[in-house]
Protein backbone atom coordinates (compact mmCIF):
# COMPACT_ATOMS: atom_id res chain seq x y z
CA UNK A 1 0.00 0.00 0.00
CA UNK A 2 0.97 3.12 -1.03
CA UNK A 3 2.31 5.22 2.52
CA UNK A 4 2.01 9.05 0.78
CA UNK A 5 -0.04 9.52 -2.04
CA UNK A 6 -1.02 12.37 -4.24
CA UNK A 7 -3.80 12.12 -6.53
CA UNK A 8 -3.66 15.36 -8.41
CA UNK A 9 -0.49 14.60 -10.94
CA UNK A 10 -1.17 18.58 -12.36
CA UNK A 11 -3.11 21.35 -11.56
CA UNK A 12 -3.89 25.07 -13.02
CA UNK A 13 -4.38 27.95 -10.86
CA UNK A 14 -5.32 31.55 -11.87
CA UNK A 15 -2.73 33.90 -10.47
CA UNK A 16 -3.49 35.62 -6.96
CA UNK A 17 -6.01 32.65 -6.24
CA UNK A 18 -5.75 30.45 -3.45
CA UNK A 19 -5.07 26.57 -4.76
CA UNK A 20 -5.11 23.00 -2.37
CA UNK A 21 -2.49 20.54 -3.21
CA UNK A 22 -4.30 17.15 -1.65
CA UNK A 23 -2.25 14.49 0.58
CA UNK A 24 -3.34 11.39 2.45
CA UNK A 25 -0.74 9.05 4.36
CA UNK A 26 -1.01 5.50 6.15
CA UNK A 27 0.87 4.79 9.09
CA UNK A 28 0.31 3.16 11.94
CA UNK A 29 2.77 4.93 13.63
CA UNK A 30 1.68 7.45 16.77
CA UNK A 31 4.43 9.53 15.93
CA UNK A 32 4.65 10.91 13.01
CA UNK A 33 6.23 14.17 10.87
CA UNK A 34 5.07 15.18 7.56
CA UNK A 35 6.73 17.66 4.86
CA UNK A 36 6.02 19.72 1.92
CA UNK A 37 8.70 20.44 -0.86
CA UNK A 38 8.48 22.50 -3.67
CA UNK A 39 10.93 21.50 -6.36
CA UNK A 40 11.47 23.88 -9.70
CA UNK A 41 12.49 22.79 -12.99
CA UNK A 42 16.44 23.38 -11.45
CA UNK A 43 15.93 19.90 -9.74
CA UNK A 44 16.45 21.62 -6.05
CA UNK A 45 13.85 20.61 -3.22
CA UNK A 46 13.08 23.30 -1.29
CA UNK A 47 11.51 22.59 2.11
CA UNK A 48 7.98 24.82 2.74
CA UNK A 49 6.33 23.37 5.80
CA UNK A 50 6.52 20.59 8.86
CA UNK A 51 3.70 19.36 10.32
CA UNK A 52 3.91 16.91 13.47
CA UNK A 53 1.47 14.39 14.31
CA UNK A 54 1.11 16.39 17.75
CA UNK A 55 1.12 19.43 17.10
CA UNK A 56 -2.39 20.88 17.97
CA UNK A 57 -2.57 23.59 15.46
CA UNK A 58 -2.28 23.52 11.37
CA UNK A 59 1.50 24.60 10.63
CA UNK A 60 1.29 27.98 8.66
CA UNK A 61 4.58 29.31 6.47
CA UNK A 62 3.99 32.42 5.31
CA UNK A 63 1.50 31.84 1.79
CA UNK A 64 2.01 28.34 2.87
CA UNK A 65 -0.87 26.67 4.91
CA UNK A 66 -1.05 23.16 6.02
CA UNK A 67 -4.55 21.66 6.54
CA UNK A 68 -3.54 18.76 8.86
CA UNK A 69 -6.88 16.49 9.68
CA UNK A 70 -5.39 13.57 11.24
CA UNK A 71 -8.86 11.27 11.70
CA UNK A 72 -8.70 11.23 8.29
CA UNK A 73 -4.92 11.35 7.79
CA UNK A 74 -4.74 14.11 5.15
CA UNK A 75 -2.57 16.87 5.38
CA UNK A 76 -3.23 18.83 2.41
CA UNK A 77 -1.04 22.32 1.41
CA UNK A 78 -2.91 25.43 1.12
CA UNK A 79 -1.30 27.98 -0.93
CA UNK A 80 -2.70 31.51 -0.73
CA UNK A 81 -2.16 34.19 -3.42
CA UNK A 82 -0.65 32.09 -6.27
CA UNK A 83 2.46 33.46 -8.09
CA UNK A 84 3.78 32.86 -11.47
CA UNK A 85 6.83 31.54 -9.35
CA UNK A 86 4.62 29.04 -7.51
CA UNK A 87 4.69 26.71 -10.95
CA UNK A 88 6.48 24.02 -9.98
CA UNK A 89 6.26 20.46 -8.52
CA UNK A 90 4.97 19.81 -5.65
CA UNK A 91 5.70 16.72 -2.97
CA UNK A 92 4.04 15.64 -0.03
CA UNK A 93 6.36 12.92 2.33
CA UNK A 94 6.27 11.37 5.45
CA UNK A 95 8.92 10.45 8.52
CA UNK A 96 7.42 7.62 10.55
CA UNK A 97 8.25 7.05 14.39
CA UNK A 98 10.48 9.42 16.13
CA UNK A 99 13.86 7.83 15.61
CA UNK A 100 13.93 7.54 11.70
CA UNK A 101 16.11 10.58 11.92
CA UNK A 102 15.94 11.63 7.62
CA UNK A 103 14.38 8.97 6.38
CA UNK A 104 11.10 10.58 4.17
CA UNK A 105 8.94 8.78 2.05
CA UNK A 106 7.68 10.75 -0.61
CA UNK A 107 4.18 11.10 -2.72
CA UNK A 108 4.63 10.84 -6.48
CA UNK A 109 4.19 14.26 -6.42
CA UNK A 110 1.73 17.15 -8.22
CA UNK A 111 2.74 19.58 -10.90
CA UNK A 112 1.11 22.85 -10.48
CA UNK A 113 1.07 25.43 -13.49
CA UNK A 114 0.04 29.22 -11.92
CA UNK A 115 -1.78 31.05 -15.47
CA UNK A 116 -1.50 34.93 -15.37
CA UNK B 1 25.42 31.22 5.62
CA UNK B 2 25.75 28.51 2.45
CA UNK B 3 23.46 26.18 1.71
CA UNK B 4 23.66 22.21 1.10
CA UNK B 5 26.58 21.73 -1.80
CA UNK B 6 26.92 18.96 -4.10
CA UNK B 7 29.32 17.81 -6.36
CA UNK B 8 29.40 17.12 -9.05
CA UNK B 9 25.79 18.67 -10.39
CA UNK B 10 26.56 16.52 -13.69
CA UNK B 11 28.22 13.39 -14.65
CA UNK B 12 28.25 10.73 -17.16
CA UNK B 13 29.40 7.63 -16.69
CA UNK B 14 29.59 3.98 -19.05
CA UNK B 15 27.71 0.93 -17.46
CA UNK B 16 30.10 -0.86 -15.13
CA UNK B 17 31.93 1.73 -14.27
CA UNK B 18 32.01 3.30 -10.59
CA UNK B 19 30.97 6.90 -9.73
CA UNK B 20 31.54 8.93 -6.47
CA UNK B 21 29.08 11.85 -5.31
CA UNK B 22 29.96 14.62 -2.44
CA UNK B 23 27.88 16.22 -0.22
CA UNK B 24 28.94 18.91 1.98
CA UNK B 25 25.76 20.02 4.47
CA UNK B 26 25.36 23.14 5.98
CA UNK B 27 27.30 24.36 8.41
CA UNK B 28 26.63 22.75 11.96
CA UNK B 29 24.28 20.31 10.64
CA UNK B 30 25.40 16.61 11.37
CA UNK B 31 22.61 14.12 9.63
CA UNK B 32 22.96 14.04 5.70
CA UNK B 33 20.44 11.63 3.97
CA UNK B 34 20.48 10.46 0.04
CA UNK B 35 17.38 10.23 -2.83
CA UNK B 36 17.79 8.54 -5.72
CA UNK B 37 14.84 10.50 -8.09
CA UNK B 38 13.76 8.82 -11.36
CA UNK B 39 10.87 9.80 -13.53
CA UNK B 40 9.10 5.80 -13.13
CA UNK B 41 9.98 5.33 -9.29
CA UNK B 42 10.36 8.94 -8.42
CA UNK B 43 12.14 10.15 -4.62
CA UNK B 44 13.30 7.15 -2.94
CA UNK B 45 15.29 6.91 0.39
CA UNK B 46 18.89 5.73 -0.06
CA UNK B 47 20.82 5.74 3.70
CA UNK B 48 21.27 8.62 6.33
CA UNK B 49 24.23 9.24 8.48
CA UNK B 50 24.72 11.24 11.26
CA UNK B 51 27.94 11.23 13.54
CA UNK B 52 30.31 9.10 10.68
CA UNK B 53 27.13 6.10 11.43
CA UNK B 54 24.53 4.90 8.76
CA UNK B 55 21.68 5.64 10.74
CA UNK B 56 18.93 4.00 8.03
CA UNK B 57 19.29 2.18 4.99
CA UNK B 58 16.66 2.14 2.24
CA UNK B 59 15.66 -0.66 -0.50
CA UNK B 60 18.55 -0.64 -2.44
CA UNK B 61 21.32 -3.07 -3.89
CA UNK B 62 24.90 -3.25 -1.79
CA UNK B 63 26.19 -1.56 -5.11
CA UNK B 64 24.85 1.71 -3.42
CA UNK B 65 27.04 2.31 -0.95
CA UNK B 66 28.33 5.96 1.60
CA UNK B 67 30.24 7.10 4.21
CA UNK B 68 29.99 10.20 6.30
CA UNK B 69 33.31 12.15 7.08
CA UNK B 70 34.25 13.56 10.73
CA UNK B 71 33.59 17.39 9.31
CA UNK B 72 29.73 15.89 8.43
CA UNK B 73 30.73 15.40 5.08
CA UNK B 74 29.19 12.68 2.82
CA UNK B 75 29.60 10.31 0.10
CA UNK B 76 28.12 8.24 -2.15
CA UNK B 77 29.07 5.56 -4.41
CA UNK B 78 27.65 3.13 -7.08
CA UNK B 79 29.66 0.14 -8.52
CA UNK B 80 29.31 -1.79 -11.71
CA UNK B 81 26.66 0.63 -13.32
CA UNK B 82 23.64 0.17 -14.44
CA UNK B 83 21.73 2.12 -17.24
CA UNK B 84 19.11 2.52 -14.64
CA UNK B 85 20.94 4.26 -12.02
CA UNK B 86 20.61 7.11 -14.31
CA UNK B 87 18.87 9.80 -11.66
CA UNK B 88 18.98 12.41 -9.88
CA UNK B 89 20.68 12.17 -6.87
CA UNK B 90 19.63 14.58 -3.90
CA UNK B 91 21.26 14.78 -0.55
CA UNK B 92 20.07 16.69 2.22
CA UNK B 93 20.90 17.77 5.21
CA UNK B 94 19.48 18.74 8.96
CA UNK B 95 20.91 19.55 12.89
CA UNK B 96 19.73 16.68 14.37
CA UNK B 97 18.33 13.36 13.72
CA UNK B 98 15.41 14.56 15.73
CA UNK B 99 15.10 18.10 13.86
CA UNK B 100 11.81 19.13 11.52
CA UNK B 101 13.57 20.48 8.74
CA UNK B 102 15.85 18.94 6.14
CA UNK B 103 17.45 21.08 3.55
CA UNK B 104 18.33 19.63 0.01
CA UNK B 105 20.96 20.54 -2.24
CA UNK B 106 20.73 21.11 -5.85
CA UNK B 107 21.19 16.89 -6.68
CA UNK B 108 23.80 15.34 -9.38
CA UNK B 109 22.18 14.20 -12.62
CA UNK B 110 24.01 10.69 -13.43
CA UNK B 111 23.49 9.36 -16.77
CA UNK B 112 24.70 6.05 -17.48
CA UNK B 113 25.27 5.20 -21.16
Amino acid sequence: AQKITQTQPGMFVQEKEAVTLDCTYDTSDPSYGLFWYKQPSSGEMIFLIYQGSYDQQNATEGRYSLNFQKARKSANLVISASQLGDSAMYFCAMREGWNQGGKLIFGQGTELSVKP
Amino acid sequence: KAGVTQTPRYLIKTRGQQVTLSCSPISGHRSVSWYQQTPGQGLQFLFEYFSETQRNKGNFPGRFSGRQFSNSRSEMNVSTLELGDSALYLCASSLSRENSEQYFGPGTRLTVT
